[in-house]
């Protein structure tokens, strides 16, 4: 049982370049998440899903694509990457959404993917 | 609008001193509290919720209703407390599920 796991850790991009972050879970979770972390800004909540076939936008959702195929994966795309998208990515995931996290378990983390963008 | 705040950026305290981490949440319905923590080179781990009513690891933490707070406290603080602790809030309502993290406090913990 891996829990979350994403991949890359580390990236460099050039401005302009475009990738894709991978996330993972064995968890049979609904919920699915991306947050990038910055300093003196916290965790900020980029896109979300609460199941296969389903995804919406979080707060700073701009420069950034995901996808849900399958219940296991959560790819986050960058189209066209950009120095202010330098940041440590978190991909996370819990149970079903629908009455908050108490009712449903905690929210599991990735290790996070450090990205730079030069 | 739901916003999580934490005022600290940094606190430092010596080996054996209290600790508390102050939390401040906005929402206009009955929010779900949770403490988050991230230790040096490790995944964010879920420390406790506030539905729990638990101590963990000697943290306890007390929904205040009326002052919208949810402090995260210690009676004697370790070094292995040192770490960086997210205050966390999510609404009941589906579209509210998602939690919203505070910018976060790192405790550093001296011996």
């Amino acid at each position: 049982n891996a829990g979350v796991t994403q991949t890359p850790k580390f990236q460099v991009l050039k401005t302009g370049q475009s990738m894709t972050l991978q996330c993972a879970q064995d968890m049979n979770h609904e919920y699915m998440s991306w947050y990038r972390q910055d300093p003196g800004m916290g965790l900020r909540l980029i896109h979300y899903s609460v199941g296969a076939g389903i995804t919406d936008q979080g707060e700073v959702p701009n420069g950034y694509n995901v996808s849900r195929s399958t219940t296991e994966d959560f790819p986050l795309r960058l189209l066209s990457a950009a120095p202010s998208q330098t940041s440590v990515y978190f991909c996370a995931s819990s149970y079903s959404p629908g009455r908050g996290f108490s009712n449903t378990g905690e929210l599991f983390f990735g290790e996070g993917s450090r990205l730079t963008v030069l | 609008a739901q916003r999580v705040t934490q005022p600290e950026k940094l606190l430092s305290v010596f080996k054996g001193a209290p600790v508390e981490l102050k939390c401040n949440y906005s929402y206009s319905g009955s929010p779900e509290l949770f403490w988050y923590v991230q230790y040096s080179r490790q995944r964010l781990q879920l420390l406790l919720r506030h539905i729990s009513r638990e101590s963990i690891k000697g943290f306890t933490a007390d929904l205040n209703k009326g002052e919208t707070s949810f402090h995260l406290k210690k009676p004697f603080a370790q070094e292995e407390d040192s770490a960086m602790y997210y205050c966390a809030l999510s609404g009941y309502q589906r579209s509210q599920g998602n939690l919203i993290f505070g910018k976060g406090t790192k405790l550093s913990v001296k011996p």
